[in-house]
């Protein structure tokens, strides 16, 4: 079974402070994706990556970056963390061949920005 | 005009009854359709996954797709009050043009009853 394990359920972080969420797939997977979903809003996404060291702004990059330094961990990183990036985060992969298009998703971290 | 668009209910229902929820879209060339199931609090899990057009069926669930009039559904049967979540429809326009990235529906909330 595909694994995508994020590193906080829940985080809490004080206005201006630097986050990272951290996301690891264990299925060798090549694309993974960081997603945002709010109430009546549903999933946005924030940044994908399809390689080592690649990344694509997806949506709502503004506020976010990313680093992807190995194939199994993506990072996501909120420079000064702001109230109005209080979120539900999930990360998703997926692999090459006919179910490329498939998304993983890890649990979610759950973050409250005071 | 969002690329897919998706009823967010709530959808409430008693115990035994069949479900319908739909999808529409406006991009002609997605190929894969898909249908994830989240409960509360947690990621989102793959529950049905189709190519093209036509219908697929998994147990109580089936999944249809018409791509001619851009519109996608997933029937529940016999819903149990375990079917209880939000229902997110995705797609995407295949692994060459989109890089494996899905376009999804807000989703919709589930209540099955007993």
């Amino acid at each position: 079974d595909v694994k995508v394990t994020q590193s906080s359920r829940y985080l809490v972080k004080r206005t201006g402070e630097k986050v990272f969420l951290e996301c690891v797939q264990d299925m060798d997977h090549e694309n993974m994706f960081w997603y945002r979903q709010d109430p009546g809003l549903g999933l946005r996404l924030i940044y994908f990556s399809y390689d080592v060291k690649m990344k694509e702004k997806g949506d709502i990059p503004e506020g976010y970056s990313v680093s992807r330094e190995k194939k199994e961990r993506f990072s996501l990183i909120l420079e000064s963390a702001s109230t109005n990036q209080t979120s539900m985060y999930l990360c998703a992969s997926s692999g090459g061949g006919s179910k490329a298009d498939t998304q993983y998703f890890g649990p979610g971290t759950r973050l409250t920005v005071l | 005009q969002k690329e897919v668009e998706q009823d967010p209910g709530p959808l409430s229902v008693p115990e035994g009854a069949i479900v319908s929820l739909n999808c529409t879209y406006s991009n002609s060339a997605f190929q894969y359709f898909m249908w994830y199931r989240q409960y509360s609090r947690k990621g989102p899990e793959l529950l049905m996954y189709t190519y093209s057009s036509g219908n697929k069926e998994d147990g109580r669930f089936t999944a249809q797709v018409d791509k001619s009039s851009k519109y996608i559904s997933l029937f529940i049967r016999d819903s149990q009050p375990s079917d209880s979540a939000t229902y997110l429809c995705a797609m995407s326009g295949g692994r060459g043009s989109t890089l494996g990235r899905l376009y999804f529906g807000r989703g919709t909330q589930l209540t099955a009853w007993p």
